[in-house]
């Protein structure tokens, strides 16, 4: 079956500077990669996602880039504000329906 | 709109007692997923309901089952429970169509002693 990685597991930035997120996965039949954010208690919140048959795609300060060859896909914020910090999950999905395989996420603090 | 709920929000159980959880997804979704959370493993899929038919299912034991009821509601049952099968148990609503979004209710925490 598909294994997704994620990198960092914690990263911790200044108010006003960019995160990124890693992902990397195994399957070549992966074909749409979602990225979900979590905050304290609550579940996750799809934030952006891409397919396969795009290389990069942006939502105001959010931008997900994706590279089939190597099979990994990254998640830039920028102007990070403190709202940013929670959990953030890679995931990525073959056209089987709803089955997700989820990276084990990174905590991002947003430091005032 | 009303989003995903799920009931209960907290349990303890022992081990060797069976749960059920419930789910309701949101008014004219089809799709139901769940997936288990834990710190150590991070969101692992268990199976997905589409239309009262199981369409996906993950690598969980036999004693994780579902089902889907024809007015979408979803449950699903861990028997004989063990302490590895204390985690966060996500619900997650959808319309169906293959890799759309997914609407995650807060999830059910189940404490296994």
């Amino acid at each position: 079956g598909e294994n997704v990685e994620q990198h960092p597991s914690t990263l911790s930035v200044q108010e006003g500077d960019s995160a990124v997120i890693k992902c990397t996965y195994s399957d070549s039949a992966s074909n749409y990669f979602p990225w979900y954010k979590q905050e304290l208690g609550k579940g996750p919140q799809l934030i952006i996602d891409i397919r396969s048959n795009v290389g990069e795609k942006k939502d105001q300060r959010i931008a997900v880039t994706l590279n089939k060859t190597a099979k990994h896909f990254s998640l830039h914020i920028t102007e990070t504000q403190p709202e940013d910090s929670a959990v953030y999950f890679c995931a990525a999905s073959e056209n089987t329906g709803n089955q997700f395989y989820f990276g084990t996420g990174t905590s991002l603090t947003v430091i005032p | 709109k009303a989003g995903v709920t799920q009931t209960p929000r907290y349990l303890i159980k022992t081990r060797g007692q069976q749960v059920t959880l419930s789910c309701s997804p949101i008014s004219g979704h089809r799709s139901v997923s769940w997936y288990q959370q834990t710190p150590g493993q991070g969101l692992q899929f268990l199976f997905e309901y589409f239309s009262e038919t199981q369409r996906n299912k993950g690598n969980f034991p036999g004693r994780f089952s579902g089902r889907q009821f024809s007015n979408s509601r979803s449950e699903m049952n861990v028997s004989t429970l063990e302490l590895g099968d204390s985690a966060l148990y996500l619900c997650a609503s959808g319309s169906g169509e293959v890799n759309g979004e997914l609407f995650f209710g807060e999830g059910s925490r189940l404490t296994v002693l």
